[in-house]
C-alpha cells in the first residue's frame, strides 16, 4: 500500500532564501504526483503535476522533481516571499485508475 | 470563471441530525470526489463518483452518503451514523476518474455540538 510523508512537518524562513519542501513514497511505480498549496481554512490549490515520464516541472518561481527510483519529490521556491506561506501537501497516484494518496502536509512560514 | 463552489462554508450540526454538504462545479468534469481532512492527517477519501447516477465508496465511507443526478453537482450526505462528523470536507473534480490534475473548492467545515 502506498504510504506519503513530508518532512519536516513545519518550517520557518527568512524572506528571499530558496528553499526545498520533501516528499517522499514507499513504492516507486506511480501515476502521477501532484503538489498543492492550502491557505489556513481554505481549499487547495494545484500548483503542479509530474507524469510518471516526466522528471519535473517548473511554473515560475516553483520546479517540483520527480525521482521514482528513490521514492522521492521535492518541490523548489526560489526567492521566497511572505505570501508563500501556507502548507504544502503533495499526493501519488499510485497506478492508472487508482485513487490519489496524500500526505499530511509541510507548513511553511516565510518571516519578512 | 470556470471552478468548484461549497456551501456552506460553515455549518453547526446537532448530534443525530442529517447534514447536506453542496458541491457544485462548472469544469464540465465528469469525475467529482469528496474528501475529509483533519488535523495533522492527510486527506482521506469518502466517495468518488465517475458519472451520473454512479459513485463509489473511498477508504473512509461509513456514515456519509453521496448521490450524482447531475454531471455538475455531487452532495453529501453525513449522517447521524457517523462517529466523529467535526472535520474540514473537501470536494474535487477532475477531467476523467483518477486520470489527471485534482481541482479542489475551498471546503466546509462541520461541527458538531
Amino acid at each position: 500500500k502506498q504510504e506519503v510523508t513530508q518532512i519536516p512537518a513545519a518550517l520557518s524562513v527568512p524572506e528571499g532564501e530558496n528553499l526545498v519542501l520533501n516528499c517522499s513514497f514507499t513504492d516507486s511505480a506511480i501515476y502521477n504526483l501532484q503538489w498543492f498549496r492550502q491557505d489556513p481554512g481554505k481549499g487547495l490549490t494545484s500548483l503542479l503535476l509530474i507524469q510518471s515520464s516526466q522528471r519535473e516541472q517548473t511554473s515560475g518561481r516553483l520546479n517540483a522533481s520527480l525521482d521514482k527510483s528513490s521514492g522521492r519529490s521535492t518541490l523548489y521556491i526560489a526567492a521566497s516571499q511572505p505570501g508563500d506561506s501556507a502548507t504544502y501537501l503533495c499526493a501519488v497516484q499510485p497506478n492508472y485508475g487508482q485513487n490519489f494518496v496524500f500526505g499530511p502536509g509541510t507548513r511553511l512560514s516565510v518571516l519578512p | 470563471d470556470g471552478g468548484i463552489t461549497q456551501s456552506p462554508k460553515y455549518l453547526f450540526r446537532k448530534e443525530g441530525q442529517n447534514v447536506t454538504l453542496s458541491c457544485e462545479q462548472n469544469l464540465n468534469h465528469d469525475a467529482m470526489y469528496w474528501y475529509r481532512q483533519d488535523p495533522g492527517q492527510g486527506l482521506r477519501l469518502i466517495y468518488y463518483s465517475q458519472i451520473v447516477n454512479d459513485f463509489q465508496k473511498g477508504d473512509i465511507a461509513e456514515g456519509y452518503s453521496v448521490s450524482r443526478e447531475k454531471k455538475e453537482s455531487f452532495p453529501l450526505t453525513v449522517t447521524s451514523a457517523q462517529k466523529n462528523p467535526t472535520a474540514f470536507y473537501l470536494c474535487a473534480s477532475s477531467i476523467q476518474e483518477n486520470t489527471g490534475e485534482l481541482f479542489f473548492g475551498e471546503g466546509s467545515r462541520l461541527t458538531v455540538l
